[in-house]
């Protein structure tokens, strides 16, 4: 596609329930990000995929937090018995090379 | 840990004005710094990139600086219209450090009539 497709823009979700999030990327793009972002604060990096390797999972903040990207282009970031503080803007980028990130624009979570 | 830090967190403006956003960097082994616009309920979109061997790079009404050893970058915006406002966020990919971006908290600024 044209862009960095994300999906759902938005997502409300009960407490201690299981969300999952969906990026498309540009097709060929092969690397792959996720970032989280907090109400006015800057993106935080949470995982990175080059093709359908997960190469950088350093930043997902606890074991509730997994994502996967099996066939190399479409990734999903799922969210598993969902807290307030997971309440955010989750982005997805990706890029061919260390260079022209392309984000999407987001799905924002908010946990009630 | 690389920390970036931005200053000011907001800033309003009129019309016409020139203006310099500021970005700080903790580590100066740095691959890249990015700039990037956020307009609410959107994403990023990529503005200027310099290279750890450039000093700037301008594109438009928009000239941003790098200076490695102080830890030091500028956006410089020139006669700034009402569609600038938006956040503004610097990032940097450390050498080494795979290739994640570092983003500081962000300049929101408005440019009014």
């Amino acid at each position: 596609g044209a862009g960095v497709s994300q999906s759902p823009r938005y997502k409300v979700a009960k407490r201690g329930q299981d969300v999952a999030l969906r990026c498309d990327p540009i097709s060929g793009h092969v690397s792959l990000f996720w970032y989280q972002q907090a109400l006015g604060q800057g993106p935080e990096f949470l995982t990175y995929f080059q093709n359908e390797a997960q190469l950088d999972k350093s930043g997902l903040p606890s074991d509730r937090f997994f994502a996967e990207r099996p066939e190399g282009s479409v990734s999903t970031l799922k969210i598993q018995r969902t807290q307030q503080e997971d309440s955010a803007v989750y982005l997805c980028a990706s890029s061919v090379a260390l260079y022209g990130y392309t984000f999407g624009s987001g799905t924002r979570l908010t946990v009630v | 840990k690389q920390e970036v830090t931005q200053i000011p967190a907001a800033l309003s403006v009129p019309e016409g004005e020139n203006l310099v956003l500021n970005c700080s960097f903790t580590d100066s082994a740095i691959y890249n710094l990015q700039w990037f616009r956020q307009d609410p309920g959107k994403g990023l979109t990529s503005l200027l990139l310099i290279q750890s061997s450039q000093r700037e790079q301008t594109s438009g009404r928009l000239n941003a600086s790098l200076d490695k050893s102080s830890g030091r970058s500028t956006l410089y915006i020139a006669a700034s219209q009402p569609g600038d406002s938006a956040t503004y966020l610097c990032a940097v990919i450390l050498t080494g450090g795979g290739n994640k971006l570092t983003f500081g908290t962000g300049t929101q600024l408005k440019v009014e009539l």
